[in-house]
């Protein structure tokens, strides 16, 4: 089963306006990142949180991560019509140093409406 | 920097015939992962490399699935034989792997169709 599971599935906005999707997962971590797929695309990297951050920033992303839950956010801001893609959170095992093993969510499919 | 690099982009194939797909990682990386696409099972990870040996084949589905990395720079799966329902689109990715925290690089895939 997959470790991440997104939420919407699929997600509509106006441009302009922010999009947020969010990510629940079972187990313990000590990251999570978030990737974009355009389709027909590979998996591009957004951003990485550390277990022992609450919030990151990178440009008009913003993500928090919430371990008591087990739960991501991701939300966009300022969304605009190259946004459309979709959205995946990715988590390692929590395991020891050195383990790249990463479990990818099921996604987020993010339209803006121009 | 050319990215990870996969060939073919698209394969068509009967079933029972043999598939090999290909990757190239990103050169001065030390982990190599492929990955399986559908739309019933979203993202799965095959197996991954670590130095050019395997590490975790845990996702392999069967037997029928093969992946070898012979040096740095090149890695195959192979699936032998092929059926319909390994259709799908099969993702190579590389990463530096210092640390638990490094960025996979995806290639753009290559779509695999078996009839």
């Amino acid at each position: 089963s997959q470790q991440g599971e997104e939420d919407p599935q699929a997600l509509s906005i106006q441009e302009g306006e922010n999009a947020t999707m969010n990510c629940s997962y079972k187990t313990s971590i000590n990251n999570l990142q978030w990737y974009r797929q355009n389709s027909g695309r590979g998996l591009v990297h957004l951003i990485l949180i550390r277990s022992n951050e609450r919030e990151k920033h990178s440009g008009r992303l913003r993500v928090t991560l919430d371990t008591s839950k087990k739960s991501s956010s991701l939300l966009i801001t300022a969304s605009r019509a190259a946004d459309t893609a979709s959205y995946f959170c990715a988590t390692d095992a929590g395991s020891n140093f050195g383990n790249e093993k990463l479990t990818f969510g099921t996604g987020t499919r993010l339209t803006i409406i121009p | 920097d050319a990215g990870v690099i996969q060939s073919p982009r698209h394969e068509v194939t009967e079933m029972g015939q043999e598939v090999t797909l290909r990757c190239k990682p990103i050169s001065g990386h030390n982990s190599l992962f492929w990955y399986r696409q559908t739309m019933m099972r979203g993202l799965e990870l095959l197996i991954y490399f670590n130095n050019n040996v395997p590490i975790d084949d845990s996702g392999m589905p069967e037997d029928r699935f093969s992946a070898k990395m012979p040096n740095a720079s090149f890695s195959t799966l192979k699936i032998q034989p092929s059926e319909p329902r390994d259709s799908a689109v099969y993702f190579c990715a590389s990463s530096l792997a210092l640390t638990n925290r490094d960025t996979q690089y995806f290639g753009p895939g290559t779509r695999l169709t078996v009839l």
